[in-house]
């Protein structure tokens, strides 16, 4: 089945640095890559996701970016503040099954 | 809409008593998925349902696991019965029929299990 590889587990910056999640996903079947953000006592959130016939998609202040020969996709949040602090999650979907990564824990420091 | 709503939000119980999760999803959404979050596990898909239909249950990790919809506004998860390490934060997800929209989960419920 898939497996879906997430690094790093904690990343501290300061407000206004870039900030990057990487993850590695396992299965070439796997077609949807979304990205949860997940604050404390709430459920995860949907920020952005990107689909495997797109190699890069932008929001704002959060871009994705998918390398599907590497099985490789990536997170970048610009700008950081510190209301960016949370848990991100990446994921790896085939049909309705989503795999998530173990996620990372993003502190931005004012 | 007031997105997808679990009850309770905590639970405490002792080992051996049955525990019933409770989920109500988004109205109009055709699948519902049950997710247990640990620090170790992270987060495991457990079940989903499409319309009211369990459709892959290969996550529940044993018979002492069952979940039900009886209708398209009301889920269950139940563990009968309860063990220390079934302790995790249990959520509740739903989503319309395609397979590429977003999963809206709920704000779950805390488990601890004595």
């Amino acid at each position: 089945g898939e497996n879906v590889e997430q690094h790093p587990s904690t990343l501290s910056v300061q407000e206004g640095d870039s900030a990057v999640i990487k993850c590695t996903y396992s299965d070439s079947a796997s077609n949807y890559f979304p990205w949860y953000k997940q604050e404390l006592g709430k459920g995860p959130q949907l920020i952005i996701d990107i689909r495997s016939n797109v190699g890069e998609k932008k929001d704002q202040r959060i871009a994705v970016t998918l390398n599907k020969t590497a099985k490789h996709f990536s997170l970048h949040i610009t700008e950081t503040q510190p209301e960016d602090s949370a848990v991100y999650f990446c994921a790896a979907k085939q049909g309705f099954k989503t795999i998530f990564g173990a996620g990372t824990r993003l502190f931005v420091k004012a | 809409d007031a997105g997808v709503i679990q009850s309770p939000r905590h639970e405490v119980t002792e080992m051996g008593q049955e525990v019933t999760l409770r989920c109500k999803p988004i109205s109009g959404h055709d699948y519902l998925f049950w997710y247990r979050q640990t620090m170790m596990r992270g987060l495991e898909l457990l079940i989903y349902f499409n319309n009211n239909v369990p459709i892959d249950d290969s996550g529940m990790p044993e018979d002492r696991f069952s979940a039900k919809m009886p209708n398209a506004s009301f889920s269950t998860l139940k563990i009968q019965p309860s063990e220390p390490r079934d302790s995790a934060v249990y959520f509740c997800a739903s989503s319309l029929k395609n397979a590429l929209n977003e999963q809206f989960f709920g704000p779950g419920t805390r488990l601890t299990v004595l």
